[in-house]
């Protein structure tokens, strides 16, 4: 069964400063990772792929097969950047659903 | 053009009763999903179409839960005889084929 860990329920970071945000899964074939987030008051949407290899509000993701690991960091953290954020998986060739894990939630102080 | 929209934004239920939520898709998006998110947690998947097939229903957790997308474009979720542990929002999402999942606002079921 396919697993998704992010160990942090709560970071906060102050502005200017890096922040990592942490997620592992637990999937033996070849995954899609996703980073999903969520501002407050507004609805869920995504930030990044893995397979699209871009940057996005100057944060990046790389995809650690090794690690089983897709971080998602930004080097000088804003106090926009305040919401929550959820690390996917979505098999591929399978079923297009996604997996969740329960999301960290960013604060950054000024 | 307008998002995934869903209705009611709020539903308050007492225990035992029917529920329909109802989830309009973004139009031409093939694929539509349901999933349920707890308090504090991530959303979690409850079933899937592609048009009006029904290809995943694995996460339904009981068979008080159903759903329909007749038409292969608004879908309803329906839970029959709702308990206190079905509190949530309900989100759906629709997307193109293994395409990008747009969510819709969710919509918050309390079971009292």
């Amino acid at each position: 069964a396919q697993r998704v860990t992010q160990p942090e329920k709560l970071l906060s970071v102050f502005k200017g400063a890096p922040v990592e945000l942490k997620c592992n899964y637990s999937y033996s074939g070849s995954p899609e990772l996703f980073w999903y987030v969520q501002y407050s008051r507004q609805r869920l949407q995504l930030l990044l792929r893995h397979i699209s290899r871009e940057s996005i509000k100057g944060f990046t993701a790389d995809l650690n097969k090794g690690e089983t690991s897709f971080h998602l960091k930004k080097p000088f953290a804003q106090e926009e950047d305040s919401a929550m954020y959820y690390c996917a998986l979505r098999t591929k060739g399978g079923s297009e659903k996604l997996v969740f894990g329960k999301g960290t939630k960013l604060t950054v102080n000024p | 053009g307008a998002g995934v929209s869903q209705s009611p934004r709020y539903k308050v239920a007492k225990r035992g009763q029917d529920v329909a939520l109802r989830c309009d898709p973004i139009s031409g998006h093939v694929s539509l999903f349901w999933y349920q998110q707890a308090l504090g947690q991530g959303p979690e998947f409850l079933t899937y179409f592609q048009n009006e097939a029904q290809l995943d229903k694995s996460g339904l957790p009981s068979d008080r839960f159903f759903a329909e997308r007749p038409e292969g474009s608004v879908s309803t979720l329906k839970i029959q005889r709702t308990q206190q542990e079905d509190s949530a929002v309900y989100l759906c999402a629709s997307s193109l084929w293994q395409g990008e999942q747009y969510f819709g606002p969710g919509t918050r079921l309390t079971v009292t």
